[in-house]
């Protein structure tokens, strides 16, 4: 069965640090891979994804994440963490039955602090 | 564009009840989905449609209706409202096969769902 495993419920970390929200996945199969931010009262926006190709994805806000396919891991990193980084952020896969179907991870929480 | 809408943003119902939360997008998106949202749960995905005229269902179908008979149309009934299908329900939209089929969905805003 697939599956995404985010295991840490929550991530803190100092502003201008640098920051990174572990993933895991279980696919069968090509993996693709997703990640996406929610804000508070908001629905989720994409960040970024991996197909196929160069192991490091450049996504939006200064995002990027990490696929490591001997490790089963595509982990999200920033640079320099800002306040306005703070939410709820999403790794997800896609299930191999096609038709787009999306199978989340339960979800880390990142908090930024000044 | 508007992209994803969702009605109504807020919705308390009577165990039993029956409702329509409503989703459209303006983007001509072959995919839609339904999803909710439980805590610590993640999105389970509930239905999902390839295009109109074609529905399938998700992880959680039970309890739940939809149909899809335009492109930018995607309702989701519940049927007999019961307390466990309080959540967050999330309608999202995306490109289909013709565009590759590995497109990233767009979501609405949610609707907030309380059933006593």
């Amino acid at each position: 069965a697939q599956s995404v495993a985010q295991p840490e419920d929550q991530v803190n970390v100092a502003e201008g640090n640098p920051l990174t929200v572990k993933c895991t996945y279980s696919v069968s199969g090509n993996p693709y891979l997703f990640w996406y931010v929610q804000y508070p009262n908001r629905g989720l926006q994409f960040l970024l994804k991996y197909i196929t190709g160069d192991n490091l994805v450049k996504g939006s806000y200064g995002f990027e994440a990490e696929f490591n396919k001997s490790q089963t891991s595509f982990h999200l990193k920033k640079p320099s963490a800002l306040v306005s980084d703070s939410a709820l952020y999403f790794c997800a896969v896609r299930d191999s039955g096609g038709y787009n179907k999306l199978i989340f991870g339960a979800g880390t929480r990142l908090a930024v602090h000044p | 564009n508007a992209g994803v809408t969702q009605t109504p943003k807020f919705q308390v119902l009577k165990t039993g009840q029956s409702m329509t939360l409503q989703c459209a997008q303006d983007m001509n998106h072959e995919y839609m989905s339904w999803y909710r949202q439980d805590p610590g749960m993640g999105l389970r995905l509930i239905h999902y449609s390839v295009g109109a005229g074609i529905t399938d269902q998700g992880e959680v179908p039970n309890g739940y209706n939809v149909s899809r008979s335009t492109t930018e149309d995607f309702p989701l009934r519940l049927l007999s409202a019961a307390p466990s299908q309080t959540s967050v329900y999330f309608c999202a939209s995306s490109y289909g096969r013709t565009s590759g089929g590995y497109n990233e969905q767009f979501f609405g805003p949610g609707t907030r769902l309380t059933v006593l």
